[in-house]
This record gives structure tokens, C-alpha cells and sequence, in this order.
């Protein structure tokens, strides 16, 4: 696609339930990233993949955070027994190989309540 | 890189004139990029310019420019004859493996 797609744009759920928010990267980008963002904070990195192999996930907070990406394009972050602190936006980012800057989409604002 | 520090949360600047935002990095590779990306209300995430390690040169777009010191790790961004538009969070992003990004500068534009 022309840019960086997440969706859904604006999730609400209740503690305890499970959500998957999804990214479509920009076509032919080999690198995906997602970060957390809390208002008025900087993105903070949660895991990366080249291509379909997830490359780095230090940045996930707990094993309730997990993400794929199984055919190399789009990417499933999930997080299961959603807390309130939960609550922020999560933004994916696309690039091409390394020395890239990376693209990001619009990111999805996420509320627990 | 493994740490990001911008050290001004916030700065204001007169409209037209210049300014500098500091960013310093901790990386242990030496072959890696930088980058200054703006974050308006809107909270898009835009490039506004990026350097390779390996150039000595700074780079430079339009009013904006870069003063990076490899041996120091440190990656300014300075923004001259500053205008309204440029009024946003600023971050400052390393990527050697991953983009890690800094904390952020919030830049007000004074009329």
C-alpha cells in the first residue's frame, strides 16, 4: 500500500479480554516495528522483525505481549487479559533494509477500561 | 543503541530566529544512522532528517541541519529561521539494529 495501515484506529475493550491490533507495512519493506507511545512521551520499542523473523522482543513488557508477522507482511501485535496500564497508543513502523528511516502508521489508541 | 538522552523537555524559540536541540546516544556499533523525527499535535511521526555514521559530513535539508560528533555521540538538530509549523515534540532516533527513540523535546514557536 502507499503508507503504513493499522487498524483498528481506536479499540476499546474491558480488563481481562484479549486484542489483536494488525499493521500492513509499506510494500516490500523487509523491517516492522511497534512501540508503545504515552502522551507526551517518546515511542518506546517493543519488538522488531525482518521479514517474517522476529528479530528483537526486549521491549515487550510481560508475556502477555506477543506479536507475528508469519508471512513476512503484515504483523499481529496481541495482548491477552488486558490491564488498565495497557491503556495507550501503539504505533507500527515499516522500513527497508538497515540505513532506513523507518515509516509509521497512524497508529492505534487503545483504552481498558 | 541502547540509551537516548535529550536533556530539554521543552524549549521556545522566537519565530525567525535559530535554535538547537541536543541529543546525545550510546551505541557499541559503528556502522549506524540517525535520525530527528517531529511529532506535531496531530501526532503523525514525520522524518525531518537523518545521518550516516560513516559520513562526516552533516547533513542538512532546507532550514534544518545536523551537528553530529561521532566520538561524542551526540546528534544536534538545529532548526534555523524557525516558523510557526515548526512547533512539535521533536525526538531524536539512533538505529543500529532497531530505531530507539529519545524522550523528546517539545519546541514552542513565539510570535
Amino acid at each position: 500500500g502507499a503508507g503504513v495501515s493499522q487498524s483498528p484506529r481506536y479499540k476499546v475493550t474491558k480488563r481481562g479480554q484479549d486484542v489483536a491490533l494488525r499493521c500492513d507495512p509499506i510494500s516490500g519493506h523487509v523491517s516492522l516495528y511497534w512501540y508503545r507511545q504515552a502522551l507526551g512521551q517518546g515511542p518506546e520499542f517493543l519488538t522488531y522483525f525482518n521479514y517474517e523473523a522476529q528479530q528483537d522482543k526486549s521491549g515487550l513488557p510481560n508475556d502477555r505481549f506477543s506479536a507475528e508477522r508469519p508471512e513476512g507482511s503484515i504483523s499481529t501485535l496481541t495482548i491477552q487479559r488486558t490491564e488498565q496500564r495497557d491503556s495507550a497508543m501503539y504505533r507500527c513502523a515499516s522500513s527497508q533494509w538497515s540505513g532506513t528511516e523507518a515509516f509509521f502508521g497512524q497508529g492505534t489508541r487503545l483504552t481498558v477500561v | 543503541a541502547q540509551t537516548v538522552t535529550q536533556s530539554q523537555p521543552e524549549m521556545s524559540v522566537q519565530e525567525a530566529e535559530t535554535v538547537t536541540l541536543s541529543c546525545t546516544y550510546d551505541t557499541s556499533e559503528s556502522d549506524y544512522y540517525l535520525f530527528w523525527y517531529k511529532q506535531p499535535p496531530s501526532r503523525q511521526m514525520i522524518l525531518v532528517i537523518r545521518q550516516e555514521a560513516y559520513k562526516q559530513q552533516n547533513a542538512t535539508e532546507n532550514r534544518f541541519s545536523v551537528n553530529f560528533q561521532k566520538a561524542a555521540k551526540s546528534f544536534s538538530l538545529k532548526i534555523s529561521d524557525s516558523q510557526l509549523g515548526d512547533a512539535a515534540m521533536y525526538f531524536c532516533a539512533p538505529r543500529d539494529d532497531k530505531i530507539i527513540f529519545g524522550k523528546g523535546t517539545r519546541l514552542h514557536i513565539l510570535p
